[in-house]
């Protein structure tokens, strides 16, 4: 089962931040945070990953909480192409299978 | 630089016939995952491949096996098919001993079984 508990469904306004929350509770010291979307129709794209401190790439911001239990990923100015199911994982590393759970649906507005 | 390739796209099979589908994975990468992905679930890992062995495996029947070839291509082969094999399958590529530990996906294959 998955290790992480996420909303069902998300709405943002084109342009706005979109930040989506994500649980686990129960993550171990060693274990990091993982973030993948999935457009409809394609397979899961990476998007950012973290162990302890706050990351942040061409695609998005990850910020994880001091005490590990929860995270947000932020997408800064969401577009209408950011619309799709995202993942929040907790692993071991990219090489230990990734146990996804039914992510949240971003639905981005115009 | 091609990313993963997955072949066919699409196919449509029978109870009870068998199915293979073929993976290349992204230059570089030596190391092939298969996943499984039914309408409206997340994808659930069904192995791993690394140097042409299984590495791990999920929770699937014997029914699922695989092979990696020298040049890390991969096969995914279910046999005895089940309507319940219907979903989306999705090879997953990656460096052994790589330093973010991402994972790159395809498009997958997209598998009916009537």
């Amino acid at each position: 089962d998955a290790k992480t508990t996420q909303p069902t469904s998300m709405d943002c306004a084109e342009g706005r931040a979109a930040n989506l929350p994500c649980n686990h509770s129960t993550i171990s010291g060693n274990e990091y945070v993982y973030w993948y979307r999935q457009i409809h129709s394609q397979g899961p794209q990476y998007i950012i990953h973290g162990l302890k401190n706050n990351e942040t790439n061409e695609m998005a911001s990850l910020i994880i909480t001091e005490d590990r239990k929860s995270s947000t990923l932020i997408l800064p100015h969401a577009t209408l192409r950011d619309t799709a199911v995202y993942y929040c994982i907790v692993t071991l590393s990219g090489n230990t299978p990734l146990v996804f759970g039914k992510g949240t649906r971003l639905s981005v507005i115009a | 630089d091609a990313g993963v390739t997955q072949s066919p796209t699409h196919l449509i099979k029978t109870r009870g016939q068998q199915v293979t589908l073929r993976c290349s994975p992204k230059s570089g990468h030596d190391t092939v995952s298969w996943y499984q992905q039914a309408l409206g679930q997340g994808p659930q890992f069904i192995f791993q491949y690394y140097e042409e062995e299984e590495r791990q495996r999920g929770n699937f029947p014997d029914r699922f096996s695989g092979h990696q070839f020298p040049n890390y291509s991969s096969e995914l082969n279910v046999n005895a098919l089940l309507l319940g094999d219907s979903a989306l399958y999705l090879c997953a590529s990656s460096f052994i001993w790589g330093r973010s530990g991402e994972l790159f996906f395809g498009e997958g294959s997209r598998l009916t079984v009537l």
